[in-house]
């Protein structure tokens, strides 16, 4: 177990609708991304948040958006939902290293199924 | 811009086999990272390699083993004697460095199945 949890596990939406899937990061880590995965892809990156502040971003359109929280949880938020939406969504916690530097050693939920129909 | 392929969709092997999984990357950069992720069916992203792009040296854990090679763009995935427990999907996957905001992209994926 990574010690990320997220929630809810499986989600079904109508389009057109707003959705918030939520993430609790590893205690301590203060970096959190989200990744959407298509059934049979890999994940892609959408944002990543540092200090609670948006820190890199992904080709995903702005519709898609996130918070992080002083307590290292975090959401994402995703508005008029669209059918391609449909995906496991991933958030995956990370800690700074020494010097400032990221570790590079992401520590993955078990994900948000969502179902737009 | 950066990109991971992995050219084997499907693999299926007899337990007992070694089986190789092949990831080729791109990247302009002369600095990245290198990982790969196995993904069983529960759908929880398992971290089992990093490599930084100054360290080729293979590097054994237990059944697995991992080939870097800068020269072919390749950071290749050999597990040893495969057990029914490794099969899921297999991700590889490519950081450029430079700071936060690091952009991961993941390879496709190899579904691995490992028949008893």
């Amino acid at each position: 177990e990574t010690g990320v949890t997220q929630s809810p596990t499986h989600l079904i939406k109508t389009r057109g609708q707003q959705v918030t899937l939520r993430c609790s990061s590893q205690s301590g880590h203060n970096t959190v991304s989200w990744y959407q995965q298509a059934l049979g892809q890999g994940p892609q990156f959408i944002f990543q948040y540092y200090r609670e502040e948006e820190n890199g971003r992904g080709n995903f359109p702005p519709r898609f958006s996130g918070l992080q929280f002083p307590n290292y949880s975090s959401e994402l938020n995703v508005n008029a939902l669209e059918l391609d939406d449909s995906a496991l969504y991933l958030c995956a916690s990370s800690l700074e290293g020494l010097a400032g530097q990221p570790t590079y050693e992401q520590y993955f939920g078990p994900g948000t199924r969502l179902t737009v129909t | 811009a950066q990109k991971v392929t992995q050219a084997q969709t499907e693999i299926s092997v007899v337990e007992k086999e070694d089986v190789t999984l092949d990831c080729v990357y791109e990247t302009r950069d002369t600095t990245y990272y290198l990982f790969w992720y196995k993904q069983p069916p529960s759908g929880e992203l398992v971290f089992l390699i990093r490599r930084n792009s100054f360290d080729e040296q293979n590097e054994i854990s237990g059944r697995y083993s991992w080939n870097f090679q800068k020269s072919t763009s390749s950071f290749n995935f050999t597990i040893t004697a495969s057990q029914v427990v490794d099969s899921a999907v297999y991700f590889c996957a490519l950081s450029e460095a430079g700071g936060y905001g690091q952009n991961f992209v993941f390879g496709p994926g190899t579904r691995l199945s490992v028949l008893p």
